[in-house]
């Protein structure tokens, strides 16, 4: 296995426009996350999933973000009617313990 | 409220030499962990260690070991014989095991090796 997957690498969007990220995890893992990381900062974290239950979401930035993971495999992160303050770098990570995540490369989304 | 604090925000240290990065953490938990992880300029985040918050010994991986000191809540990374491609952004993270989900990470240190 090659390690976690990403895609988009690059997004850039108009303001206003729904974008949707792909993260394909380690095939073994059972947990995913998602995270947003802006320029000198660390990542924070947007929401969690066990298989395909999302078992915490609290931390979606607004209701504009929503995420998905249908068959506990590959996860979705939709952000919608996008705003310039969204422009960041989109990171997943899976595990199959809580201790140690593997990070993709990440999607960086620019929007205009 | 739970927090991770990186007081450095960029240190150097000559090849071959050890240098200790510091991390700070604030909770009310009595069960977490604490991370580092390695984020080079290909900004792909890399795990490097971890330590319980019940685990007496200290954790080792390699040349990275973690100087948990509980009662001053500190966690700070010593890597040892540095190399030149120890040259990246390191962060600082904390999981609580109690209640929901909390994975926050501090602001990093970046680290450069000179030769």
């Amino acid at each position: 296995d090659t390690g976690v997957s990403q895609d988009p690498r690059h997004k850039i969007t108009k303001r206003g426009q729904n974008v949707t990220f792909r993260c394909d995890p380690i095939s073994e893992h059972n947990r995913l996350y998602w995270y947003r990381q802006t320029l000198g900062q660390g990542p924070e974290f947007l929401t969690y999933f066990q298989n395909e239950a999302q078992l915490e979401k609290s931390r979606l930035l607004s209701d504009r973000f929503s995420a998905e993971r249908p068959k506990g495999s590959f996860s979705t992160l939709e952000i919608q009617r996008t705003e310039q303050g969204d422009s960041a770098m989109y990171l997943c990570a899976s595990s199959s313990a809580l201790y140690e995540q593997y990070f993709g490369p990440g999607t960086r989304l620019t929007v205009t | 409220a739970q927090k991770i604090t990186q007081t450095q925000p960029g240190m150097f240290v000559q090849e071959k030499e050890a240098v200790t990065l510091d991390c700070t953490y604030d909770t009310s938990d009595q069960s977490y962990g604490l991370f580092w992880y390695k984020q080079p300029s290909s900004g792909e985040m890399i795990f490097l260690i971890y330590q319980g918050s019940y685990d007496e010994q200290n954790a080792t991986e390699g040349r990275y070991s973690l100087n948990f000191q509980k009662a001053r809540k500190s966690a700070n990374l010593v890597i040892s014989a540095s190399q030149l491609g120890d040259s990246a952004m390191y962060f600082c993270a904390m999981l609580s095991f109690s209640g929901t989900y909390k994975y926050i990470f501090g602001t990093g240190t970046r680290l450069k090796v000179l030769a």
